[in-house]
């Protein structure tokens, strides 16, 4: 069974500055998605950006990028420039590409990080 | 555009009571899907529903049961609430290879 871990309960940054979330996962599969997820106190879940597994190149969305490490099975996200509206608690999240069967659609999630932005 | 609409946004019941989560969206999506979120826990899948009339157990199905009524509607049913339900619920639905959209959740809290 696909696992994700996120062994940052909680991170901080100051407003303007960088900060990274780690993520690994462990799968026997090749081809498969990432997510990251952001949920503010509204509790609404957002998507942040994605990873195509076949893709070498990292994804990108505005101040939000990734370091996606196929073999490491690591996917960190990082938030550059942070904002005070980038406080939220961060899941990270996989799904097995080409769904069919049991698997169909399943995401596997992350216990998530929560992101404190000081001002 | 509405999305993915979860009623009711929050619930308390005494143990032993039953209800019924109503969750409801309006993108034509083919799956639906019901997660519940615990601290430290993440989002866990309790029931998934690939297509209209097709139900599935996700990972933790125990203790609930889902409905899916037409394309459009996913329920899900606490027949006898426990204090271990306490949890927010989140629905979501999507099409495949897509991201999944999410309600707003439920919070609910048994007694």
């Amino acid at each position: 069974a696909q696992t994700v871990t996120q062994s940052q309960p909680e991170m901080s940054v100051q407003e303007a500055e960088t900060v990274t979330l780690s993520c690994t996962y462990d799968t026997s599969e090749s081809d498969y998605y990432l997510f990251w997820y952001k949920q503010p106190p509204s509790r609404q879940m957002i998507l942040v950006i994605r990873q195509e597994a076949y893709k070498q190149q990292n994804a990108t969305e505005n101040r939000f990028s990734v370091n996606f490490q196929k073999a490491a099975k690591s996917f960190s996200l990082k938030i550059s420039d942070s904002q005070l509206g980038d406080a939220a608690m961060y899941f990270c999240a996989y799904k097995r590409a080409g769904a069919g069967g049991t698997s169909y659609g399943k995401l596997t999630f992350g216990q998530g990080t929560i992101l404190t932005v000081h001002p | 555009n509405a999305g993915v609409t979860q009623t009711p946004k929050f619930q308390v019941l005494k143990t032993g009571q039953s209800m019924t989560l109503q969750c409801a969206q309006d993108m034509n999506h083919n799956s639906m899907y019901w997660y519940r979120q615990d601290p430290g826990m993440g989002l866990r899948l309790i029931y998934y529903s690939a297509s209209e009339g097709t139900t599935d157990k996700g990972e933790v199905p125990n203790g609930y049961n889902v409905s899916r009524l037409n394309k459009r509607e996913f329920s899900l049913r606490l027949e006898s609430a426990a204090p271990s339900q306490t949890s927010v619920y989140f629905c979501a639905s999507r099409e495949p290879n897509s991201p999944l959209h999410f309600g707003n959740g439920t919070r609910l809290t048994v007694t």
